[in-house]
């Protein structure tokens, strides 16, 4: 595609429900990242893919976050148990080398969690 | 381990007068430095970068930073703010990381305003 594209670009849930992000990158980029961006704040670290492996997952929060990427294209992320603290966008970002010489953004998921 | 910290979570200038946007950042490797702007509910889009070669990197929008490795600094300007270079502008930092891969880590943000 054209650019990084998220899905959905909003999502409500419940306290305690399990919620999917997913993010198709552009196609052939090798890394890709997720943050987490709470309201005004900056961009923080959640995980790092090359290729199918995940190289870094030391930014999820807790055990209740889960991301995939298994061929290497599309990767979905996964919160289980969702609380009201997980609220905010959730960035997805793609680079076509294992360098990250530039980052593509998607346009983030909205997360609200009530 | 790398880190970026921006000075100043706000910064107000006039239009035409100079931006100047700071930021600092550690790391223990030979970092590549970027700056990023964020408008409202928009995703994020790359100003500028640098990674080797010249210090002083132009970019988008007529902006420009320089790599000053002796004060660890990467500080963003534009001789000349327009009403809309309002925004939330973000520094990076990518470095190899212990796991084998290059983490890019992001500041807490700058939020420009310009007033007419």
């Amino acid at each position: 595609g054209a650019g990084v594209s998220q899905s959905p670009r909003y999502k409500v849930a419940k306290r305690g429900q399990d919620v999917a992000l997913r993010c198709d990158p552009i196609s052939g980029h090798v890394s890709l990242f997720w943050y987490q961006q709470a309201l005004g704040q900056g961009p923080e670290f959640l995980t790092y893919f090359q290729n199918e492996a995940q190289l870094d997952k030391s930014g999820l929060p807790s055990d209740r976050f889960f991301a995939e990427r298994p061929e290497g294209s599309v990767s979905t992320l996964k919160i289980q148990r969702t609380q009201q603290e997980d609220s905010a966008v959730y960035l997805c970002a793609s680079s076509r080398d294992r360098l990250n010489t530039e980052a593509f953004f998607g346009q983030g998921t909205r997360l609200t969690v009530v | 381990a790398q880190s970026v910290t921006q000075l100043g979570s706000h910064v107000s200038v006039s239009e035409g007068a100079l931006v100047l946007l700071r930021c600092n950042y550690s790391s223990s490797v030979p970092p590549y430095l970027f700056w990023y702007v964020q408008y409202p509910n928009q995703g994020l889009q790359l100003l500028l970068k640098y990674t080797t070669g010249a210090t002083l990197v132009k970019g988008i929008n007529g902006f420009e930073a320089e790599f000053k490795k002796s004060e660890t600094s990467f500080h963003l300007t534009k001789p000349s703010a327009h009403m809309s270079d309002a925004a939330e502008y973000f520094c990076a930092v990518s470095a190899l990381s212990n796991t084998g891969g290059f983490k890019t880590i992001f500041g807490a943000g700058t939020r420009l305003f310009v007033k007419a």
